[in-house]
């Protein structure tokens, strides 16, 4: 199975600051045939099912605010919110997508500093 | 609107059984691959299993497997988790949710509280 770790496991971060975080994957997620990495990040908010913010790596899902932004490849990604608003407090997850059992990562709880 | 709505939850005593349903509108049901994920209290996502659009293809967990079944009814727009031998693990909040074109989950339902407990 893929292990997916992020880092870290709880962020702080001020209203209108930056906020990143990193995602690791065992092995890579990068499938060849399209030159896509299939990792996934979602947000998930207190009594609320997850929500898909980016796919591919990088591809931000139709409704989700610029100010949510994925890079990286192949083993290494970042998920970052370039200004940080109230309602983004949540927990947020990776995903690889690459192979079953398509495992998350543990989580980062993200909150306002 | 796409909506997808867990059914079936509930309270069941170790090595009972429980079947889940997942019911799908404002989409073509019959072309979207199914997963099921589930959540424990207070801890994170973890993938289940998922159903092919025809129904003719079906991967599960290590967890799941040999003790849960996923099917699908493309007439009735519904997705079963079939859930037998269940244990104190088990316990978590039951998702079904479609997969897109990059293979991420894009729209969830509410999910189902299953809790296994004597």
């Amino acid at each position: 199975d893929i292990v997916m770790t992020q880092s870290p496991d709880s962020l702080a971060v001020s209203l209108g600051e930056r906020a990143t975080i990193s995602c690791k994957s065992s092995q890579s997620v990068l499938y060849s045939s399209n030159n896509k990495d299939y990792l996934a990040w979602y947000q998930q908010k207190p009594g609320q099912p997850p929500k898909l913010l980016i796919y591919w790596a990088s591809t931000r899902e139709s409704g989700v605010p610029d100010r949510f932004s994925g890079s990286g490849s192949g083993t290494d990604f970042t998920l970052t919110i370039s200004s940080l608003q109230a309602e983004d407090v949540a927990v947020y997850y990776c995903q690889q997508c690459y192979s079953t059992p398509y495992t998350f990562g543990q989580g980062t709880k993200l909150e306002i500093k | 609107e796409v909506q997808l709505v867990e059914s079936g939850g509930g309270l069941v005593q170790p090595g009972g059984s429980l079947r889940l349903s997942c019911a799908a509108s404002g989409f073509t049901f019959s072309s979207y691959w199914i997963h099921w994920v589930r959540q424990a209290p207070g801890k994170g996502l973890v993938w289940v299993s998922r159903i092919n659009n025809d129904g003719s293809g079906t991967t599960y967990a290590d967890s799941a497997k040999g003790r849960f079944t996923i099917s699908r009814d493309n007439a009735k727009n519904t997705v079963y988790l079939q859930m037998n031998s269940l244990r104190a693990e088990d316990t978590a909040v039951y998702y079904c949710a479609r997969l897109n074109h990059g293979g991420a989950e894009d729209y969830w339902g509410q999910g189902t509280l299953v809790t296994v407990s004597s």
